[in-house]
């Protein structure tokens, strides 16, 4: 079946460090890979995304390249700041037939000045 | 533009009470989903629509139903509601095609008493 597994967190970095968020997934064919950013009380809006091999992602500094040779899609930022603090989900949908996202179980970033 | 609108955001029921939470977009979205968000289990796919009239079950559908009588609302109904059902409920949508983003409602924080 599809899965998607991702780093345990949480996470806590000072300001101006360099972020990794691991996610690896497990899908039949080539699906689409994204990363969802969920603020305090808030739902999920999507971050990035990668819909084919070796395509990069990136929105507001994060960065994403999707690896097929190694089922992989971390996310990247170079310098995070206090407000990138929320929980961070990889999340996969197959492009073929009608099947839903499947989300990883999310990633809390804390980010402190 | 409102997006995805869930109804109500906060409810508390007792146990063995029944109650339907409402999803609502105005994208015209095909696909539509409820997923429930436990503290380290990530978003979970309770049932899913591909379509007006249509609706599937999801890796935990027990204890919960739903209706797509029309293409804009989703409903997710409990018909007796359990302690274990206590999470906070999110609806979201997306439109066919290849890497579509799903856009998430606010979501609806439900305990059970």
């Amino acid at each position: 079946g599809n899965s998607v597994t991702q780093m345990e967190g949480p996470v806590t970095l000072s300001e101006e460090a360099f972020l990794t968020i691991n996610c690896t997934y497990t899908a039949t064919g080539y699906p689409s890979l994204f990363w969802y950013v969920q603020y305090p009380g808030e739902g999920l809006q999507l971050l990035l995304k990668a819909t084919k091999a070796d395509d990069k992602g990136s929105n507001k500094g994060f960065e994403a390249t999707y690896r097929k040779e190694t089922t992989s899609f971390h996310l990247e930022k170079g310098s995070v700041q206090v407000s990138d603090s929320a929980v961070y989900f990889c999340a996969l949908s197959r492009n073929s037939g009608n099947t839903p996202l499947v989300f990883g179980k999310g990633t809390r970033l804390s980010v402190i000045a | 533009n409102a997006g995805v609108t869930q109804t109500p955001k906060f409810r508390v029921l007792k146990t063995g009470q029944s109650m339907t939470l409402l999803c609502a977009q105005d994208m015209n979205h095909e696909y539509m989903y409820w997923y429930r968000q436990d503290p380290g289990m990530g978003l979970r796919l309770i049932h899913y629509s591909v379509g007006e009239g249509t609706t599937a079950k999801g890796e935990v559908p027990d204890g919960y139903n739903v209706s797509r009588l029309k293409k804009q609302n989703f409903l997710l109904g409990l018909e007796s509601a359990a302690p274990s059902q206590t999470s906070v409920y999110f609806c979201a949508s997306r439109t066919q095609g290849l890497g579509t983003e799903a856009f998430f409602g606010q979501g609806t924080r439900l305990t059970v008493v």
